[in-house]
C-alpha cells in the first residue's frame, strides 16, 4: 500500500464511450500526475498538477482530459479514445514537485480500448 | 534531459548482493540521481536518491563515482521480493519531472 488507490483498476472500453479514471492520495501531498506505461515503451509523463493548477501537459491528445478538483483527487476523464491508447495507466502523488521529492505511485488501470 | 544507460537485464542469485550499474555522463552538477523499481504488476515505487555523496537507506545504497558520471544501486542481499525492473533516472533541480528510460530487469534466483 504507498497510500495511492486507483479505480478501476481494469477497464475495458468502445472507442465511442466516454469513462473516467480517479486517483485518490491519502499522504497530504499537493503534487498529482498521470503517467501512460505502453507496452514495449517507457512510462510517459501526461500530465502534472501542482497545487491544483495543471503545470505540465506532455503535448497528450484532447481525448484525453484532467481534472483536479482537490489536492487529494485526480481524475482524467476518456472520450473517443483509439485501440492505441490501451495501457497501463498510472497515477501518483508527491509533496511537491522538485527534484528532492520521491513520489508515490498507485497500482495503475489497465484500459483496453476495442 | 541528460540521459542514462542500464543493462537491459540482470541475474542474481538469492540472498547475494546485486550491484545495479548505471552511466550518465552528460549529467550536470545539479542534477540529482533517482532510482525507482517496478515491481510486476506494480506501479513503480522509489528506492533511493542521491547528489553527490553515497546513500544508505532500508532499501538500499547507492555509490556515486567521484566524477558523477557513473552510479550503482547496491542491494545488499537479493530476495525474491526484489524481482523487477529498476530505473536509474536524472533529475535537475527545481520543478523537474521524473523521465522513465527501459532500466534494468533484475531476476532473481531461488
Amino acid at each position: 500500500e504507498t497510500g495511492v488507490t486507483q479505480t478501476p483498476r481494469h477497464l475495458v472500453m468502445g472507442m465511442t464511450n466516454k469513462k473516467s479514471l480517479k486517483c485518490e492520495q491519502h499522504l497530504g501531498h499537493n503534487a498529482m500526475y498521470w503517467y501512460k506505461q505502453s507496452a514495449k515503451k517507457p512510462l510517459e509523463l501526461m500530465f502534472v498538477y501542482n497545487f491544483k493548477e495543471q503545470t505540465e501537459n506532455n503535448s497528450v491528445p484532447s481525448r484525453f482530459s484532467p481534472e483536479c478538483p482537490n489536492s487529494s483527487h485526480l481524475f482524467l476523464h476518456l472520450h473517443t479514445l483509439q485501440p492505441e491508447d490501451s495501457a497501463l495507466y498510472l497515477c501518483a502523488s508527491s509533496q511537491g514537485w522538485n527534484s528532492g521529492n520521491e513520489q508515490f505511485f498507485g497500482p495503475g488501470t489497465r484500459l483496453t480500448v476495442l | 534531459d541528460a540521459k542514462t544507460t542500464q543493462p537491459n537485464s540482470m541475474e542474481s542469485n538469492e540472498e547475494e548482493p546485486v550491484h545495479l550499474p548505471c552511466n550518465h555522463s552528460t549529467i550536470s552538477g545539479t542534477d540529482y540521481i533517482h532510482w525507482y523499481r517496478q515491481l510486476p504488476s506494480q506501479g513503480p515505487e522509489y528506492v533511493i536518491h542521491g547528489l553527490t555523496s553515497n546513500v544508505n537507506n532500508r532499501m538500499a545504497s547507492l555509490a556515486i563515482a567521484e566524477d558523477r558520471k557513473s552510479s550503482t544501486l547496491i542491494l545488499h542481499r537479493a530476495t525474491l521480493r526484489d524481482a523487477a525492473v529498476y530505473y536509474c533516472i536524472l533529475r535537475g533541480e527545481g520543478n523537474t519531472p521524473l523521465v522513465f528510460g527501459k532500466g534494468t530487469r533484475l531476476s532473481v534466483i531461488a
